[in-house]
Protein backbone atom coordinates (compact mmCIF):
# COMPACT_ATOMS: atom_id res chain seq x y z
CA UNK A 1 0.00 0.00 0.00
CA UNK A 2 0.87 3.38 -0.73
CA UNK A 3 1.40 6.02 1.92
CA UNK A 4 0.68 9.24 2.21
CA UNK A 5 1.69 11.14 -1.18
CA UNK A 6 2.45 15.36 -1.09
CA UNK A 7 2.95 17.80 -4.27
CA UNK A 8 4.65 19.45 -5.22
CA UNK A 9 7.86 18.18 -3.18
CA UNK A 10 9.50 22.12 -3.35
CA UNK A 11 7.99 24.81 -4.18
CA UNK A 12 9.33 28.52 -4.86
CA UNK A 13 6.89 31.70 -4.45
CA UNK A 14 7.16 35.34 -3.63
CA UNK A 15 5.59 37.27 -1.72
CA UNK A 16 1.79 38.25 -2.05
CA UNK A 17 1.37 35.28 -4.54
CA UNK A 18 -0.80 32.21 -3.83
CA UNK A 19 -0.47 28.30 -3.19
CA UNK A 20 -2.16 24.93 -3.56
CA UNK A 21 -0.54 22.06 -2.23
CA UNK A 22 -1.70 18.64 -2.69
CA UNK A 23 -2.28 15.23 -0.47
CA UNK A 24 -3.39 11.88 -0.82
CA UNK A 25 -4.54 9.51 2.17
CA UNK A 26 -3.69 6.13 3.01
CA UNK A 27 -6.24 3.80 0.82
CA UNK A 28 -9.14 3.58 3.33
CA UNK A 29 -8.37 6.85 5.77
CA UNK A 30 -10.84 9.62 5.73
CA UNK A 31 -9.30 12.10 7.66
CA UNK A 32 -6.62 14.33 6.44
CA UNK A 33 -4.96 16.85 8.55
CA UNK A 34 -2.75 19.46 7.53
CA UNK A 35 0.21 20.93 9.64
CA UNK A 36 3.25 23.72 9.32
CA UNK A 37 6.60 22.74 10.41
CA UNK A 38 9.11 26.11 10.63
CA UNK A 39 12.33 25.36 10.54
CA UNK A 40 13.48 24.43 13.90
CA UNK A 41 10.21 23.82 15.59
CA UNK A 42 7.46 21.21 15.75
CA UNK A 43 4.69 21.01 13.49
CA UNK A 44 1.77 23.25 14.06
CA UNK A 45 -1.74 22.19 13.47
CA UNK A 46 -3.43 23.94 10.65
CA UNK A 47 -6.94 22.11 9.69
CA UNK A 48 -8.08 18.42 10.04
CA UNK A 49 -10.74 17.56 7.84
CA UNK A 50 -13.39 14.15 7.54
CA UNK A 51 -15.41 12.82 5.26
CA UNK A 52 -15.13 17.00 3.50
CA UNK A 53 -15.62 18.35 6.59
CA UNK A 54 -13.70 20.25 8.72
CA UNK A 55 -13.60 19.07 12.09
CA UNK A 56 -10.74 20.84 13.54
CA UNK A 57 -9.00 24.77 13.07
CA UNK A 58 -5.43 25.64 14.40
CA UNK A 59 -4.78 29.07 15.52
CA UNK A 60 -4.07 30.40 11.36
CA UNK A 61 -5.67 33.46 9.54
CA UNK A 62 -8.18 33.29 7.07
CA UNK A 63 -5.63 33.42 4.25
CA UNK A 64 -4.99 29.51 4.80
CA UNK A 65 -7.82 27.56 3.70
CA UNK A 66 -8.43 23.51 2.69
CA UNK A 67 -10.83 21.37 1.12
CA UNK A 68 -11.44 17.74 1.00
CA UNK A 69 -12.46 15.58 -1.94
CA UNK A 70 -15.07 12.84 -2.01
CA UNK A 71 -11.75 10.51 -2.86
CA UNK A 72 -10.46 11.90 0.61
CA UNK A 73 -7.70 13.81 -0.93
CA UNK A 74 -7.10 17.17 0.25
CA UNK A 75 -6.05 20.79 -0.87
CA UNK A 76 -4.39 23.09 1.70
CA UNK A 77 -4.71 26.92 -0.26
CA UNK A 78 -2.93 30.18 0.94
CA UNK A 79 -3.24 33.49 -0.22
CA UNK A 80 -1.69 36.74 0.07
CA UNK A 81 1.86 34.53 0.64
CA UNK A 82 3.96 36.37 3.27
CA UNK A 83 8.14 35.20 4.13
CA UNK A 84 6.78 34.15 7.57
CA UNK A 85 4.58 31.48 5.71
CA UNK A 86 8.36 29.16 4.19
CA UNK A 87 8.05 26.03 6.10
CA UNK A 88 7.25 22.34 5.53
CA UNK A 89 4.08 21.94 5.33
CA UNK A 90 2.79 18.13 6.03
CA UNK A 91 -0.24 16.19 5.54
CA UNK A 92 -1.01 13.41 7.89
CA UNK A 93 -3.96 10.75 7.60
CA UNK A 94 -5.58 8.43 9.92
CA UNK A 95 -8.47 6.23 10.29
CA UNK A 96 -10.82 8.42 12.44
CA UNK A 97 -11.69 7.00 15.69
CA UNK A 98 -10.45 3.67 17.13
CA UNK A 99 -6.48 4.23 16.88
CA UNK A 100 -5.63 7.67 15.78
CA UNK A 101 -2.47 7.08 14.53
CA UNK A 102 -1.43 9.60 12.44
CA UNK A 103 0.69 8.82 9.17
CA UNK A 104 2.61 11.70 7.72
CA UNK A 105 3.55 12.52 4.26
CA UNK A 106 7.35 13.81 2.79
CA UNK A 107 6.26 17.38 3.12
CA UNK A 108 6.02 20.02 0.50
CA UNK A 109 9.02 22.67 1.08
CA UNK A 110 7.71 26.22 0.31
CA UNK A 111 9.92 29.10 0.17
CA UNK A 112 8.45 32.44 -0.37
CA UNK A 113 10.89 34.88 -1.56
CA UNK B 1 -3.93 26.65 25.56
CA UNK B 2 -1.93 23.42 25.73
CA UNK B 3 1.58 23.57 25.79
CA UNK B 4 4.17 20.79 24.95
CA UNK B 5 7.65 20.98 25.49
CA UNK B 6 10.51 18.13 25.29
CA UNK B 7 13.52 18.35 27.13
CA UNK B 8 16.41 18.21 26.27
CA UNK B 9 16.62 20.11 22.92
CA UNK B 10 19.46 17.95 21.84
CA UNK B 11 21.13 14.85 23.00
CA UNK B 12 24.71 12.84 22.06
CA UNK B 13 25.00 9.47 23.38
CA UNK B 14 27.81 6.60 22.56
CA UNK B 15 26.30 3.37 20.73
CA UNK B 16 24.55 1.08 22.96
CA UNK B 17 23.52 3.63 25.75
CA UNK B 18 20.03 3.27 27.20
CA UNK B 19 18.23 6.52 27.14
CA UNK B 20 15.32 8.24 28.34
CA UNK B 21 13.54 11.67 26.58
CA UNK B 22 11.01 13.57 28.41
CA UNK B 23 7.59 15.23 27.08
CA UNK B 24 5.50 17.41 29.37
CA UNK B 25 2.16 19.54 28.73
CA UNK B 26 0.01 21.47 30.70
CA UNK B 27 -3.27 20.24 30.21
CA UNK B 28 -3.87 16.83 31.34
CA UNK B 29 -6.89 16.76 29.47
CA UNK B 30 -5.93 15.06 26.42
CA UNK B 31 -7.44 11.80 24.35
CA UNK B 32 -4.19 10.50 23.49
CA UNK B 33 -0.28 11.12 23.08
CA UNK B 34 2.03 9.81 20.39
CA UNK B 35 5.51 9.87 19.85
CA UNK B 36 7.17 10.33 16.04
CA UNK B 37 10.78 10.13 14.83
CA UNK B 38 11.73 12.88 11.94
CA UNK B 39 14.70 12.21 9.87
CA UNK B 40 16.23 15.95 8.54
CA UNK B 41 14.19 17.50 6.07
CA UNK B 42 11.60 14.80 6.12
CA UNK B 43 8.22 13.68 7.41
CA UNK B 44 7.32 12.41 10.58
CA UNK B 45 7.19 8.99 11.20
CA UNK B 46 4.71 7.36 14.22
CA UNK B 47 6.98 5.27 16.74
CA UNK B 48 4.14 4.95 19.78
CA UNK B 49 1.08 6.14 20.86
CA UNK B 50 -0.72 5.87 24.72
CA UNK B 51 -4.19 6.66 24.63
CA UNK B 52 -5.06 8.27 27.91
CA UNK B 53 -6.48 5.18 29.43
CA UNK B 54 -3.42 3.43 28.93
CA UNK B 55 0.05 3.81 30.93
CA UNK B 56 2.63 2.55 28.34
CA UNK B 57 3.55 1.34 25.27
CA UNK B 58 5.95 -1.33 24.00
CA UNK B 59 7.53 -1.76 20.23
CA UNK B 60 11.17 -3.76 20.20
CA UNK B 61 13.44 -1.41 21.43
CA UNK B 62 11.13 1.42 22.24
CA UNK B 63 9.16 1.83 25.21
CA UNK B 64 6.52 4.90 26.01
CA UNK B 65 4.91 5.34 29.42
CA UNK B 66 2.32 8.67 29.99
CA UNK B 67 1.06 10.03 33.52
CA UNK B 68 -1.89 12.07 32.37
CA UNK B 69 -2.44 13.59 36.10
CA UNK B 70 1.42 15.24 36.04
CA UNK B 71 1.14 15.79 32.12
CA UNK B 72 4.41 13.72 31.45
CA UNK B 73 5.63 11.16 28.98
CA UNK B 74 9.07 9.63 28.55
CA UNK B 75 10.57 7.28 25.77
CA UNK B 76 12.72 4.72 26.26
CA UNK B 77 15.39 3.81 24.02
CA UNK B 78 17.17 1.06 24.84
CA UNK B 79 20.61 0.00 23.59
CA UNK B 80 20.69 2.78 20.97
CA UNK B 81 22.17 2.57 17.68
CA UNK B 82 23.34 5.45 14.94
CA UNK B 83 20.78 4.46 13.13
CA UNK B 84 18.19 6.28 15.83
CA UNK B 85 20.01 9.66 15.34
CA UNK B 86 17.18 11.53 14.55
CA UNK B 87 14.47 14.22 15.83
CA UNK B 88 12.00 12.71 18.40
CA UNK B 89 8.49 14.62 18.72
CA UNK B 90 5.68 14.19 20.60
CA UNK B 91 1.97 15.40 20.00
CA UNK B 92 -0.83 15.27 22.23
CA UNK B 93 -4.85 14.74 20.84
CA UNK B 94 -6.87 17.70 22.65
CA UNK B 95 -10.24 18.84 22.62
CA UNK B 96 -11.63 20.10 19.27
CA UNK B 97 -9.84 17.73 17.48
CA UNK B 98 -6.65 19.64 17.77
CA UNK B 99 -2.76 18.31 17.77
CA UNK B 100 -0.24 20.10 19.99
CA UNK B 101 3.51 19.10 18.98
CA UNK B 102 6.80 19.83 21.11
CA UNK B 103 9.98 21.04 19.58
CA UNK B 104 11.30 17.86 19.60
CA UNK B 105 14.80 16.52 21.00
CA UNK B 106 17.38 16.23 18.51
CA UNK B 107 19.48 12.80 18.73
CA UNK B 108 22.72 11.75 18.28
CA UNK B 109 23.96 8.23 18.68
CA UNK B 110 27.76 8.33 18.12
CA UNK B 111 29.22 4.87 16.50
Amino acid sequence: DAGVTQSPTHLIKTRGQQVTLRCSPISGHKSVSWYQQVLGQGPQFIFQYYEKEERGRGNFPDRFSARQFPNYSSELNVNALLLGDSALYLCASREYGATDTQYFGPGTRLTVL
Amino acid sequence: KQEVTQIPAALSVPEGENLVLNCSFTDSAIYNLQWFRQDPGKGLTSLLLIQSSQREQTSGRLNASLDKSSGRSTLYIAASQPGDSATYLCAVKAAGNQFYFGTGTSLTVIP
